[in-house]
């Protein structure tokens, strides 16, 4: 079983949709990574959480650290959100702070 | 700029000619790191380092060797590439990790071992 289980695998929208992405996790974390990975492979970090709630713009990442789960949302989704979206987690202080991550949520949006 | 560059951003070469994939980051970051991408695999990690001098392996480290000489440079070297190795790979950085800080990711460099 992986460490990190992200869904859905593919997420297709209509523009202007709501999105929902989720990431549940089975080990101990210090903190919480959502990234972006735009076609033609760049990643970019949106959020980092260890508790509640963050949102930047469009984008709020949510994160139950009793449950084991974070979601993405993205609210009034545009084509230029289509992206890979990565959920990844760590677990620092007296390691070496190893990102593990989970497989990517594939998200077009079409016009 | 912030930033972490890697070069080159694609690179073809044929199996046993010794590569080397340069990393260099910016902002006085510790921490280092070399990630490879494969479909259906994921990210996983190859190499990372804390600080100066001071390197240690990942998940998949066979085939790599790493050095950390000065702080803004982490290359990734290929002694002996294999066709396994084709792969997407992305180095990144962060302040430290001891505390959590964000990490910044290099462009990526796609490999193709022919």
């Amino acid at each position: 079983k992986n460490e990190v289980e992200q869904s859905p695998q593919n997420l297709t929208a209509q523009e202007g949709e709501f999105i929902t992405i989720n990431c549940s996790y089975s080990v101990g974390i210090s903190a919480l990574h959502w990234l972006q990975q735009h076609p033609g492979g760049g990643i970019v970090s949106l959020f980092m959480l260890s508790s509640g709630k963050k949102k930047h713009g469009r984008l709020i990442a949510t994160i139950n650290i009793q449950e084991k789960h974070s979601s993405l949302h993205i609210t009034a989704s545009h084509p230029r959100d289509s992206a890979v979206y990565i959920c990844a987690v760590e677990n620092y202080g007296g390691s070496q702070g190893n990102l593990i991550f989970g497989k990517g949520t594939k998200l077009s949006v079409k016009p | 700029e912030a930033q972490v560059t890697q070069n080159p951003r694609y690179l073809i070469t044929v199996t046993g000619k010794k590569l080397t994939v340069t990393c260099s980051q910016n902002m006085n970051h510790e921490y280092m790191s070399w990630y490879r991408q494969d479909p259906g695999l994921g990210l996983r990690q190859i190499y990372y380092s804390m600080n100066v001098e001071v390197t240690d392996k990942g998940d998949v480290p066979e085939g790599y060797k790493v050095s950390r000489k000065e702080k803004r440079n982490f290359p990734l070297i290929l002694e002996s590439p294999s066709p396994n190795q084709t792969s997407l790979y992305f180095c990144a950085s962060s302040l430290s990790n001891i505390k959590p800080y964000g990490y910044t990711f290099g462009s990526g460099t796609r490999l193709t071992v022919v």
